[in-house]
């Protein structure tokens, strides 16, 4: 079936060590996203693709750091810089940025400590 | 930032009509107002758009005032899985804005369906 994998559901780390987040989609989407979400917020852009081996900053990107080196990953990694990392991290993509919809992952939550 | 204003709370009878709102009062020509939902713990799921003719899917129904100003989602016969967070978002489709298409969540409305 096409979609968006994101592994894994749940993850725990110590405070003070990168971790990076998976993302794969089979959909042939050109755009990627990664967003942040915290409890009973909405969700907030952290980086966006819109091809290989291209990706911009969102709104929160301090702390984060992205690669495309294929179109149907785009890996987030949480550094040690993220003061708050502990959330709800969700992926998406879309056939091309700027008109089509997102279809989005089921999402990773990530527990620092 | 995002520019629309929802409940944060509604509640509807299973069976009956849904009908969530949103008011986007500072909507440009260029923007559509989207519709997603996101059930506890899963990612967001698009349900509709439109730019200011009612627009019917599978889904709902959207139906947009005639000033643009605000819009109504309508969930035809809600069911307990329709329980989720409902979020309203104008967008500019066509990407020559500043945002560039990006969608901005707010806090949306949580719709609980009762039996």
């Amino acid at each position: 079936d096409g979609g968006i994998t994101q592994s894994p559901k749940y993850l725990f780390r110590k405070e003070g060590q990168n971790v990076t987040l998976s993302c794969e989609q089979n959909l042939n989407h050109d755009a990627m996203y990664w967003y942040r979400q915290d409890p009973g917020q909405g969700l907030r852009l952290i980086y966006y693709s819109q091809i290989v081996n291209d990706f911009q900053k969102g709104d929160i990107a301090e702390g984060y750091s992205v690669s495309r080196e294929k179109k149907e990953s785009f890996p987030l990694t949480v550094t040690s810089a993220q003061k708050n990392p502990t959330a709800f991290y969700l992926c998406a993509s879309s056939l091309r940025d700027r008109g089509s919809e997102q279809y989005f992952g089921p999402g990773t939550r990530l527990t620092v400590t | 930032d995002a520019k629309t204003t929802q409940p944060p709370s509604m509640d509807c009878a299973e069976g009956r009509a849904a009908n969530l709102p949103c008011n986007h009062s500072t909507i440009s020509g260029n923007e559509y107002v989207y519709w997603y939902r996101q059930i506890h713990s899963q990612g967001p799921q698009y349900i509709i758009h439109g730019l200011k003719n009612n627009e019917t899917n599978e889904m709902a129904s959207l139906i947009i005032t005639e000033d643009r100003k605000s819009s109504t989602l309508i969930l035809p016969h809600a069911t307990l899985r329709d329980t989720a967070v409902y979020y309203c978002i104008v967008r500019d489709r066509t990407g020559r804005g500043s945002t560039l298409g990006r969608l901005y969540f707010g806090r949306g409305t949580q719709l609980t369906v009762w039996p």
